[in-house]
């Protein structure tokens, strides 16, 4: 079992709809949850981070953790085709982040 | 630098050959971190340094690979006798301090023919 599950995808929404994309976790020790967005042949680039559990907000997009339940979600709102990309969820613990899979989004206009 | 510069940016070479990579790290940032992307999934941590020092090199999977970091900026990821299983995405990142958020480059893209 990985550490960090996370579904693949691929997902199509239509321009303008909330996106919810997840994962869960096996390793209570992780101390810094965090979201990151990768566009084709570019780097990760990071979106969210949070350490605790409850929700953070930054504009269109709301990171959730619930630690009991091991599991953390990523909230697009007013979804844009420029939101078109692949989503990384990352745990943190001790310098050294465990990404899952990534999801791969596409925003249809 | 005004992000992490990453060089080259595509890189193909023979199998048992050996290859170099190089990140530049944004200025002034103390961790320098190597992780390895292969196609359909995320990020495998490699190597992390703190200034010159590798503090955690657990992620290098075998002897073939090793990384420097002589002057605690410019970090070279170096592997012997390269593999086909080698070809990945070669990723380095960069933070103020730890516990700190990355700053990823945008990889240098390797094939092992």
């Amino acid at each position: 079992q990985k550490e960090v599950e996370q579904d693949p995808g691929p997902l199509s929404v239509p321009e303008g709809a909330i996106v919810s994309l997840n994962c869960t976790y096996s390793n209570s020790a992780f101390q810094y949850f965090m979201w990151y967005r990768q566009y084709s042949r570019k780097g990760p680039e990071l979106l969210m981070y949070t350490y605790s559990s409850g929700n953070k907000e930054d504009g269109r997009f709301t990171a959730q953790v619930d630690k009991s339940s091991k599991y953390i979600s990523l909230f697009i709102r007013d979804s844009q085709p420029s939101d078109s990309a692949t989503y990384l969820c990352a745990m943190h613990l001790n310098e050294k982040l465990t990404f899952g899979t990534g999801t791969r989004l596409t925003i249809i206009p | 630098g005004a992000g992490v510069s990453q060089t080259p940016s595509n890189k193909v070479t023979e199998k048992g050959k050996y290859v170099e990579l190089r990140c530049d790290p944004i200025s002034g940032h103390t961790a320098l971190y190597w992780y390895r992307q292969s196609l359909g999934q995320g990020p495998e941590f490699l190597i992390y340094f703190q200034g010159t020092g590798a503090a955690d090199d657990s992620g290098l999977p075998n002897d073939r690979f090793f990384a420097v970091r002589p002057e605690g900026s410019v970090s070279t990821l170096k592997i012997q006798r390269t593999e086909r299983g080698d070809s990945a995405v070669y990723l380095c990142a960069s933070s103020p301090d730890r516990g700190q958020g990355y700053t990823f480059g945008s990889g240098t893209r390797l094939t092992v023919v």
